[in-house]
């Protein structure tokens, strides 16, 4: 069973759009780390935060924002006022405490395209 | 500047040739891994290092082997590489995953092709 779904393989929206990547994952670990990474176009791939199983606060970075809820195991990713820029892969992720947060599974990415 | 360098970035090859991919970090990591990234499946882990000379399998191990004498190197070995694994490689360290500043540092990705 995959650990971490990322159900929308691609998403496309105008520019200035909102729009939410969802990501849903599996554990019976209760101390985890939630991770999101973008992989742009020119193939590398950046962190964007991580997150411990500890703490449900909703994160705000600019124009990222992010839900995590432990009832629905769930941590979706939303971007306010898309930009072209935003266009990339996200990758969703877990480890986990049972093995030293040593093993990451990744979900298999929303490609999100950002129009102009 | 802080990175994870991997060598080469490219390579096309037959199968049954053996080969190494390098890794390099320069920020005195503890922790290495490598993954791979195939369309439709994410990422895959298939070793991690916790320390020099401490490695162990990740999801998908098999046709692989690592090895890390050193803190900052950690290669990726295909002894006898098959066309399934054609792929996009990636190295990433990390301070330490359980640490404050635990996040992965991904190297720039080796496109392989086996024919």
């Amino acid at each position: 069973a995959q650990k971490v779904t990322q159900a929308q393989t691609e998403i496309s929206v105008v520019e200035k759009e909102d729009v939410t990547l969802d990501c849903v994952y599996e554990t019976r670990d209760t101390t985890y780390y939630l991770f999101w990474y973008k992989q742009p176009p020119s193939g590398e791939l950046v962190f964007l935060i991580r997150r411990n199983s500890f703490d449900e606060q909703n994160e705000i970075s600019g124009r990222y924002s992010w839900n995590f809820q432990k009832s629905t195991s769930s941590f979706n990713f939303t971007i306010t006022a898309s930009q072209v820029v935003d266009s990339a892969v996200y990758f969703c992720a877990l480890s986990e405490a049972r093995h030293n947060f040593n093993k990451f599974y990744f979900g298999s990415g929303t490609k999100l395209n950002v129009k102009p | 500047e802080a990175q994870v360098t991997q060598n080469p970035r490219y390579l096309i090859t037959v199968t049954g040739k053996k080969l190494t991919v390098t890794c390099s970090q320069n920020m005195n990591h503890e922790y290495m891994s490598w993954y791979r990234q195939d369309p439709g499946l994410g990422l895959r882990q298939i070793y991690y290092s916790m320390n020099v000379e401490v490695t162990d399998k990740g999801d998908v191990p098999e046709g692989y082997k690592v090895s890390r004498k050193e803190k900052r190197n950690f290669p990726l070995i295909l002894e006898s590489p098959s066309p399934n694994q054609t792929s996009l490689y990636f190295c990433a360290s990390s301070l330490s995953p359980g640490a404050v500043a635990g996040e992965l540092f991904f190297g720039e990705g080796s496109r392989l092709t086996v024919l």
